[in-house]
């Protein structure tokens, strides 16, 4: 069975500053990951994937992620906040016939 | 190429009444996947949908919903007498065959009970 779990429901940074949001996946075998990101009202626009080449990945709006098997982690990272970064962010991970969503975490974004 | 296409936006049912939720792939993608947004709630799988096939319903509630993806045509989510804890956002995904491909999202239709 596969799941994923991210850690924090709501993180609030100020402009500027680093942006860290949690991910833990289980997987019997070796999955792709992805981050999607909903704005308010909005669908879902895909932010970056991960399917087993590089472990450090570069996505869209200065957003990377990095997997790490070991830590069975994929962890979403920004080094400076904009206001414009403040929406839903969701860890997906998916098999051949599966894809789950984690729970998602909000990021607010303070002047 | 357009993308996933999601009709209506916005549905307004009185309850007792039948909801019906279309989803039009992007061009060449046979996969289909149902989720519900439940007010401040995350994603709830719903739905996996192959052409003509349903591979994997543990999402979907036992009783009123239903789902299909026929060969030709849109797939279509069924709520049939719809109450208001029904009243969400339904979001359709839509990707190609294959474990290391992205899904593309709809827009959604938010259905509101009344």
């Amino acid at each position: 069975a596969q799941s994923v779990t991210q850690l924090d429901s709501h993180v609030s940074v100020s402009e500027g500053t680093p942006v860290l949001l949690r991910c833990n996946y289980s997987s019997s075998y070796s999955p792709s990951l992805f981050w999607y990101v909903q704005h308010p009202n909005k669908g879902l626009q895909l932010l970056l994937k991960y399917t087993s080449a590089a472990t450090l990945v570069k996505g869209i709006n200065g957003f990377e992620a990095e997997f790490k098997k070991s830590e069975t982690s994929f962890h979403l990272t920004k080094p400076s906040a904009h206001m414009s970064d403040a929406a839903e962010y969701f860890c997906v991970v998916r098999l051949v016939n599966d894809m789950r969503f984690g729970a998602g975490t909000r990021l607010t974004v303070k002047p | 190429n357009a993308g996933v296409m999601q009709n209506p936006r916005h549905l307004v049912r009185r309850r007792g009444q039948e909801a019906r939720l279309r989803c039009s792939p992007m061009k060449g993608h046979s996969h289909v996947y149902w989720y519900r947004q439940l007010p401040e709630e995350g994603l709830k799988f719903m739905v996996y949908l192959q052409k003509e096939n349903i591979i994997d319903e543990s999402g979907m509630p036992k009783e009123r919903f239903s789902a299909e993806f026929p060969k030709e045509g849109p797939s279509i989510l069924r709520i049939q007498q719809v109450v208001r804890g029904d009243s969400a956002a339904y979001f359709c995904a839509s990707s190609r065959t294959g474990p290391r491909t992205e899904a593309f999202f709809g827009q959604g239709t938010r259905l509101t009970v009344v």
